[in-house]
């Protein structure tokens, strides 16, 4: 299994509501990211766990809250969130770090309404 | 700080042309990586370079690594609609090895 999956694949949400995404991988694969993408602009690096540990945020608002449950598992929930959040939403992860690339997953597009 | 310039930002072309996408930077990279990103789909890895001077062929796609590993350049042999896409460049961040300093990328137009 040499994917990433990611759920859902689509998203629209209100200023006021809870949702969460999903990513999963079975690749072994120690380090897991989240990113975020505008339109025609490179991912933005959010979060970054490596052994199920979280070890960078990128200063990202309190409204976006990750959540690692396993080492095959992370999770993004979201809450209160502003309609400028609306972008695609990319998990990745990789074997050790990012010597030799990341295994992105289809994303999420996220519209908050 | 280390940034990765990519060029030409945009490009349209005739399906069978070539065409060459540049990624430079004054700093040096543990290796660079390339990736194509399809509308409303994640990036995909094309391939990563590692040493200097190295030289990567997958089928009409070509990709160098200078000799300083500072730069990288991705070729096409007779361009495809199906290469249409976003290629993004990408590399380590120095001493942070969970960060990647990536290009602005370069958007890829192929015309039948």
């Amino acid at each position: 299994d040499t994917e990433v999956t990611q759920t859902p694949k689509h998203l629209v949400m209100g200023m006021t509501n809870k949702k969460s995404l999903k990513c999963e991988q079975h690749m072994g694969h120690r380090a897991m990211y989240w990113y975020k993408q505008k339109a025609k602009k490179p991912p933005e690096l959010m979060f970054v766990y490596s052994y199920e540990k979280l070890s960078i945020n990128e200063s990202v608002p309190s409204r976006f809250s990750p959540e690692c449950p396993n080492s095959s598992l992370l999770n993004l929930h979201l809450h209160a969130l502003q309609p400028e959040d609306s972008a695609l939403y990319l998990c990745a992860s990789s074997q050790d770090g990012t010597l030799y690339g990341y295994t992105f997953g289809s994303g999420t597009r996220l519209t908050v309404v | 700080t280390q940034l990765l310039e990519q060029s030409p930002q945009f490009l349209s072309i005739q399906e069978g042309e070539n065409l060459t996408v540049y990624c430079n930077s004054s700093s040096v990279f543990s290796s660079l990586q390339w990736y194509r990103q399809e509308p409303g789909e994640g990036p995909v890895l094309l391939v990563t370079v590692v040493t200097g001077g190295e030289v990567k062929k997958l089928k009409r796609l070509t990709f160098q690594f200078g000799d300083a590993r500072k730069d990288s350049s991705l070729h096409i042999t007779a361009a495809q609609p199906g290469d249409t896409g976003l290629y993004l460049c990408a590399g380590p961040a120095a001493g942070n090895n969970r960060k990647l300093i990536w290009g602005l990328g370069t958007s890829l137009a192929v015309n039948p």
